[in-house]
Order: C-alpha cells, then structure tokens, then sequence
C-alpha cells in the first residue's frame, strides 16, 4: 500500500463548528489531492496541492479551504461546517515522473455534520 | 470541465464468465486513463492504467482505449466473486483526474 494516512478516520461534529482533516504521506509525492464521495456524485476533487504552498481548487471547493505546508502533509478545513459536508473525504497522491501520474488513495475520513 | 460517464446499472455475472465495462469521456485532450476497484466502505484501488490505443492485460483484467471514439472499457475475465465490487473509470488531463460513478458488479457463485 502507498504510504498515505488520514485523520481522523471517523468524526462527527455539528453544524457551525470548524473542522480540520489530515492527510500524511511517506511516499514524498508531489502531488496530493482531497475528493468528496457521496452516492450519485462519485468522486469529486475539492482542492489539490502541486507542491509546498502551491494549492488549487476543484470543482467543489466552497466552503473548503486547504495548506501544505510540508511535502508530507495536506490539510483540509471545513470553516464553518454545514450538513451538505457530510459525506467521505478520501485524499490521494501521485507523481510526475512517471509515465501515467497515476493517483494512489488513502483509507478515507467519513464525516457527519449534524 | 471533464465529463466522464459509466451508463451501465449493476452488472450481474456468473463466476467464472467476462464481465465488461465501458467509459466515455468528453474531452478530447485528456492524456491517461484509469480504472480503480472499490470495495464498500473501503477507498479506491488502482487496478489499471492505459495511455495508448489499443488493448492492454494484466493478469485477469484487460483495458481497452480507443481515443478516437474516446471510450475505454475493462474486461474481467473468469470472474470470481472477489471480484465483486463497484469499478471506477477515470481520466486524466493536467495532472487532474475525472471520475466516472462506477459501474456495481455481482460475480454470483
């Protein structure tokens, strides 16, 4: 398996509140990226990081925000979290010096917001 | 915006039959595609990689590409009941990856 953890695995919070999770990685991709899972979207990327301090956004990113501020670490923060976030947050790398870029997933954060 | 669509419902298959999945996709220069396998409640795995036309196996799998008609298909053969899970397509262009819904597959016994 690629190297990747997140925390925490599981949270529940309530709506209003500020909600941060991590992605750690040890395989020292460039690449890091957090989607969204939710029945009848699929994965979809809220933000992605192309190197330390170097962030984008996806197609959903409102109301998200993200930092890296080392190679092995993406976070992601829900400002003010609201019930339409509840969903399962997967992060994923890859890199660039290969032939494919291929993207290898963490094990996921399910999230509920009350 | 990359559109990526798996039109198929939950496919059924005896164990031991191909079970096939089709992938098309909208954008024209997207550069590599991918099919992972997911597992409920579990994240996606990588099981594999095309870049160029044509076919391309790996063990019991076989991805095919077609750029020109822009689709790419996954064939399962011998199906075994591990291999029941939902397959994700998805496509790639500047170092993004699009997503298809997944495609359920049942290898029944």
């Amino acid at each position: 398996d690629a190297g990747i953890t997140q925390s925490p695995r599981h949270k529940v919070t309530e709506t209003g509140t500020p909600v941060t999770l991590r992605c750690h990685q040890t395989e020292n991709h460039r690449y890091m990226y957090w989607y969204r899972q939710d029945p009848g979207h699929g994965l979809r990327l809220i933000h992605y990081s192309y190197g330390v301090k170097d962030t984008d956004k996806g197609e959903v990113s409102d109301g998200y925000s993200v930092s890296r501020s080392k190679t092995e670490d993406f976070l992601l923060t829900l400002e003010s979290a609201t019930s339409s976030q509840t969903s399962v947050y997967f992060c994923a790398i890859s890199d660039d010096r290969g032939v494919y870029n291929e993207q290898f997933f963490g094990p996921g954060t399910r999230l509920t917001v009350l | 915006q990359k559109e990526v669509e798996q039109n198929s419902g939950p496919l059924s298959v005896p164990e031991g039959a191909i079970a096939s999945l089709n992938c098309t996709y909208s954008d024209r220069v997207s550069q590599s595609f991918f099919w992972y396998r997911q597992y409920s409640g579990k994240s996606p795995e990588l099981i594999m990689s095309i870049y160029s036309n044509g076919d391309k196996e790996d063990g019991r799998f076989t991805a095919q590409l077609n750029k020109a008609s822009q689709y790419v298909s996954l064939l399962i053969r011998d199906s075994q009941p591990s291999d029941s899970a939902t397959y994700l397509c998805a496509v790639q262009g500047n170092n993004r990856l699009a997503f298809g819904k997944g495609n359920q597959v049942v290898v029944i016994p």
